[in-house]
């Protein structure tokens, strides 16, 4: 069964302050590993998607690395409206997974001024 | 240009009620996904469309959870008797349809059952 395990659950920093977000999994095969955004009362916004170990993609203050055990967001400089829960999810090869994404419960990240 | 659309954003019903909620996806999205989101928790899947042919129904809780999508493009996922416990956002997300097209979501339907 595909697991996705996120930590810290929840992080605090001041503006400014850079930092990592992790996202550990077991999947049986990786086609994929997806960050998602999701702000209060609405949908995941997507961010990035990495395909294999040793890949690194960058958007404005974040970057996303991945291994063959987990990945990690870094935050670099964050700033308030950066302020998020951040979701990863992986999808796996095979007949029987299909298109579905395995969720992790996400980190609820808080930048203040 | 437009993107996933629910509606209603809310819905309370009585425990015992039925409810269908609605999903317009991405205009040309061949693929069609819902998911179920505890508070505080990530979004866990429910069932795949590929244009209307229901793919997998592996992540429904139960056959009281019911989804279609007759013509290929508008999505309803209906629940039927109504319980508590189905308390959640329920989203929509749709892609172009090849397995590692993104998803993108629907901004979801609160279902509160009282």
């Amino acid at each position: 069964e595909d697991q996705v395990t996120q930590s810290p659950e929840a992080l605090r920093l001041q503006e400014g302050e850079s930092s990592s977000l992790n996202c550990s999994y077991t999947v049986s095969g990786l086609r994929g590993l997806f960050w998602y955004r999701q702000d209060p009362g609405k949908g995941p916004e997507f961010l990035f998607t990495l395909y294999s170990a040793g890949e690194e993609k960058e958007k404005e203050r974040l970057k996303a690395t991945l291994t063959k055990k987990e990945s990690f967001l870094h935050i670099t400089a964050p700033k308030p409206e950066d302020s998020a829960t951040y979701l990863c999810a992986v999808q796996a090869k095979g007949e029987t997974s299909g298109s579905r994404l395995t969720f992790g419960e996400g980190t609820q990240l808080t930048v203040n001024p | 240009g437009a993107g996933v659309s629910q509606s209603p954003r809310y819905k309370v019903a009585k425990r015992g009620q039925d409810v269908a909620l609605r999903c317009d996806p991405i205009s040309g999205h061949v693929s069609l996904f819902w998911y179920q989101q505890a508070l505080g928790q990530g979004p866990e899947f429910l069932t795949y469309f590929q244009n209307e042919a229901q793919l997998d129904k592996s992540g429904l809780p139960s056959d009281r959870f019911f989804a279609e999508r007759p013509e290929g493009s508008v999505s309803t996922l209906k629940i039927q008797r109504t319980q508590q416990e189905d308390s959640a956002v329920y989203l929509c997300a749709s892609s172009l349809g090849r397995p590692t097209d993104t998803q993108y979501f629907g901004p979801g339907t609160r279902l509160t059952v009282l």
